[in-house]
């Protein structure tokens, strides 16, 4: 079974741009969960897609979006990119996202503001 | 509120042992570990469930203690292979997932 794929695997861009992330969940998985990582704040949350549908939302600005498409790919969206975006941003499926089923991440998406 | 981890870092010989606390002040009904090695993506090791079910992939186990909110969990005979940065949490989904800070475990020979 193919894992959960990310793309593009890095990416540059500059303040005031905005980017557009791409995530395929492992086949048959229908919850997807974006998260972000710096070393300063670790791993956090940003929102959790499901049916198309988000389901669950951390504490980022409006700013950060997402959706999701029928065939369970979920696209994640910065618009105005600042200096404090730089980060790597994981993606992650699960079969339906409840407490008893694993999540599985991708490699991440390494972004970089100048 | 975030998960809190102990220790923030441990260093091991090769065969030793290790526990890896995770406790939170909200109620938790089930913890999930994921261990993250460097410049990689994080990976699923135990899902802990209320009433003591527990799902995993690996030789490591754990222990979920819902009245007190904590969760541990055990590395034994550590190996080389078992460094990274180990982190608890809850699963997405229904609720906000905050994951603990990590725990960075380092094995050597």
């Amino acid at each position: 079974k193919a894992g959960v794929t990310q793309t593009p695997r890095y990416l540059i861009k500059t303040r005031g741009q905005q980017v557009t992330l791409s995530c395929s969940p492992i086949s048959g998985h229908r919850s997807v969960s974006w998260y972000q990582q710096t070393p300063g704040q670790g791993l956090q949350f940003l929102f959790e897609y499901f049916s198309e549908t988000q389901r669950n939302k951390g504490n980022f600005p409006g700013r950060f979006s997402g959706r999701q498409f029928s065939n369970s790919r979920s696209e994640m969206n910065v618009s105005t990119l600042e200096l404090g975006d730089s980060a790597l941003y994981l993606c992650a499926s699960s079969l339906d996202g409840k407490e008893y089923n694993e999540q599985f991440f991708g490699p991440g998406t390494r972004l970089t503001v100048l | 509120q975030q998960p809190v981890q102990s220790p923030q870092a441990v260093i091991l010989r090769e065969g030793e042992d290790a526990v890896i606390n995770c406790s939170s002040s909200k109620a938790l009904y089930s913890v999930h570990w994921y261990r993250q090695k460097h410049g990689e993506a994080p990976v699923f090791l135990m899902i802990l469930l209320k009433g003591g079910e527990q799902k995993g992939h690996e030789k490591i186990s754990a222990s979920f203690n819902e009245k007190k909110q904590q969760s541990s969990l055990y590395l034994t005979a550590s190996q080389l292979s078992y460094s990274g940065t180990y982190f608890c949490g809850p699963p997405p989904g229904g609720f906000k997932t905050i994951f603990g800070a990590g725990t960075r475990l380092f094995v050597k020979a």
